[in-house]
């Protein structure tokens, strides 16, 4: 089982571009749910996948969108960058019911 | 909002015990989490209390108290592979996480 797996793992892009970032969840994983960690800081939640929908979502902009396919993964797509979203983007999968979150290594996205 | 406070850093010797205490503000959550984060890393499941009282996991040992808004989580033996950051996380609807401010925790030889 390869557990969770995120690409790229570094992104440098400029202010007002565009990204997308790519999680696939353990093995028997439904629930996908992405998270936003600053340096330094603990990670914030922006939103959780399930079924192909937006199930909740945090305090995050319009610019941040995602989807699930139907193969669980999951696609987190920020717009019209700005220096602010330099951060670490992480993926966790749970199963349904399961208080266990399973992370992956993470995304590090610097926007110069 | 939701807000979890814990110490910004700890620092013990091998062999020694520790406790990382989180205090939180919160209108309702399921229970409270552990995470170990290693620099560069992914955070990684230590524990979970869904009611009141201690639970045991190896070394790790983890309380919640919600008449007191708080928990800990005590590190008993430490070994230098324990240095790394710990967060606390409330664990709301659809296991959402809310994580604390997060402790770095130094062990020396």
């Amino acid at each position: 089982d390869a557990g969770v797996t995120q690409s790229p793992t570094h992104l440098i892009k400029t202010r007002g571009q565009q990204v997308t970032l790519r999680c696939s969840p353990k093995s028997g994983h439904d629930t996908v749910s992405w998270y936003q960690q600053a340096l330094g800081q603990g990670p914030q939640f922006i939103f959780q996948y399930y079924e192909e929908e937006e199930r909740q979502r945090g305090n995050f902009p319009d610019r941040f969108s995602g989807h699930q396919f139907p193969n669980y993964s999951s696609e987190l797509n920020v717009n019209a960058l700005l220096l602010g979203d330099s951060a670490l983007y992480l993926c966790a999968s749970s199963g349904t019911g399961q208080v266990e979150q399973f992370f992956g290594p993470g995304t590090r996205l610097t926007v110069l | 909002g939701q807000s979890l406070e814990q110490p910004s850093e700890v620092t013990a010797v091998e062999g020694a015990i520790v406790q990382i205490n989180c205090t939180y503000q919160t209108s309702g959550f399921y229970g409270l989490s552990w995470y170990q984060q290693h620099d560069g890393g992914a955070p990684t499941f230590l524990s979970y209390n869904g009611l009141d009282g201690l639970e045991e996991t190896g070394r790790f040992s983890s309380f919640l108290s919600r008449s007191d808004s708080y928990g800990y989580l005590l590190l008993q033996e430490l070994q230098m592979k324990d240095s790394a950051s710990y967060f606390c996380a409330v664990v709301g609807g659809f296991q959402k996480l809310v994580f604390g401010t997060g402790t770095r925790l130094l062990v020396s030889p």
